[in-house]
C-alpha cells in the first residue's frame, strides 16, 4: 500500500521561501507511474494543481506559479520536494502531495501552510 | 485554458436519495483523462472515477459516471450519509496541464 507523508514548516514568513517534502513509503519513488506533484487547497476553497515531476526528471508547471516554484526528487531517499519563492498571503493553503499521471490515485494526508508575519 | 464548470454549487437532499452532478468543459476533452474525486472535512481528496467513468478501487458501484465532449456527469444512485462531501472533476491535457473544477457540495437537508 502506496503511502504519501508531507513535512514542512507550518508557518512562512512573507517573502521566504516554503520548502515541503513527500515521502512514499510502500513503493519506490523511480518505479512505474511514477508520476509525482503537488495540489494546495487554500482555507475554504477548491483544489489547485501546482507541479509534476515524473522520476526521469521531466519537471511540469502550473503557468501561474511556474516562476517561483521547483519541484524536485531525491530517489535515495524515496523522497520529492516543493519549493516556493518570495511567499505571499495567496499562498497559505494546505499542501497535498500526490501520484499519478492522468488522475490522483493516491494523496498525502496534507500540510497547513500559513503564510504570516 | 480549459475551465471546467460544475454545478450545481451545492445539492441538499436526504439519504436515500439519486444525486447528480455536472462537470462542463470549455472545450471538448478526452474521456479518457476526467477524472472525479470526493472529498470530506478534514480529509484529502479521494479518487472515485477515472477515464470518465472508470471506478477506482473499492469505490461502491452507487457511484457510476458518464460523459464525453465538453459534458460529464457524476451520479450517486442512493446517497448513503457518508456521501454527504465535496465533489470535484478534474482534467488532465491542456494549460494548465492539470485542472480541477470548483466543486459541488453534496449536503444533507
Amino acid at each position: 500500500q502506496l503511502q504519501l507523508q508531507e513535512s514542512g514548516p507550518g508557518l512562512v514568513k512573507p517573502s521566504e521561501t516554503l520548502s515541503l517534502t513527500c515521502g512514499v513509503s510502500g513503493g519506490s519513488i523511480s518505479g512505474s507511474y511514477s508520476y509525482w506533484g503537488w495540489v494546495r487547497q487554500p482555507p475554504g476553497k477548491g483544489l489547485e494543481w501546482i507541479a509534476t515531476l515524473y522520476h526521469s526528471g521531466d519537471t511540469y508547471y502550473n503557468p501561474s506559479h511556474k516562476s517561483r516554484v521547483t519541484i524536485s526528487v531525491d530517489m535515495s531517499k524515496n523522497q520529492f520536494s516543493l519549493k516556493v519563492n518570495s511567499v505571499t498571503a495567496a499562498d497559505t493553503a494546505i499542501y497535498y502531495c500526490v501520484r499519478g499521471p492522468y488522475h490522483f490515485d493516491d494523496w498525502g494526508q496534507g500540510s497547513r501552510v500559513t503564510v504570516s508575519s | 485554458d480549459i475551465v471546467l464548470t460544475q454545478s450545481p454549487g451545492t445539492l441538499s437532499l436526504s439519504p436515500g436519495e439519486r444525486a447528480t452532478l455536472s462537470c462542463r468543459a470549455s472545450q471538448s476533452v478526452s474521456t479518457r483523462y476526467l477524472a472525479w474525486y470526493q472529498q470530506k472535512p478534514g480529509q484529502a481528496p479521494k479518487l472515485l472515477i477515472f477515464g470518465a467513468s472508470s471506478r477506482a478501487t473499492g469505490i461502491p458501484d452507487r457511484f457510476s459516471a458518464s460523459g464525453s465532449g465538453t459534458d460529464f456527469t457524476l451520479t450517486i444512485s442512493r446517497l448513503e450519509p457518508e456521501d454527504f462531501a465535496v465533489y470535484y472533476c478534474q482534467h488532465y491535457g491542456n494549460s494548465p496541464l492539470w485542472t480541477f473544477g470548483h466543486g459541488t457540495k453534496v449536503e444533507a437537508k
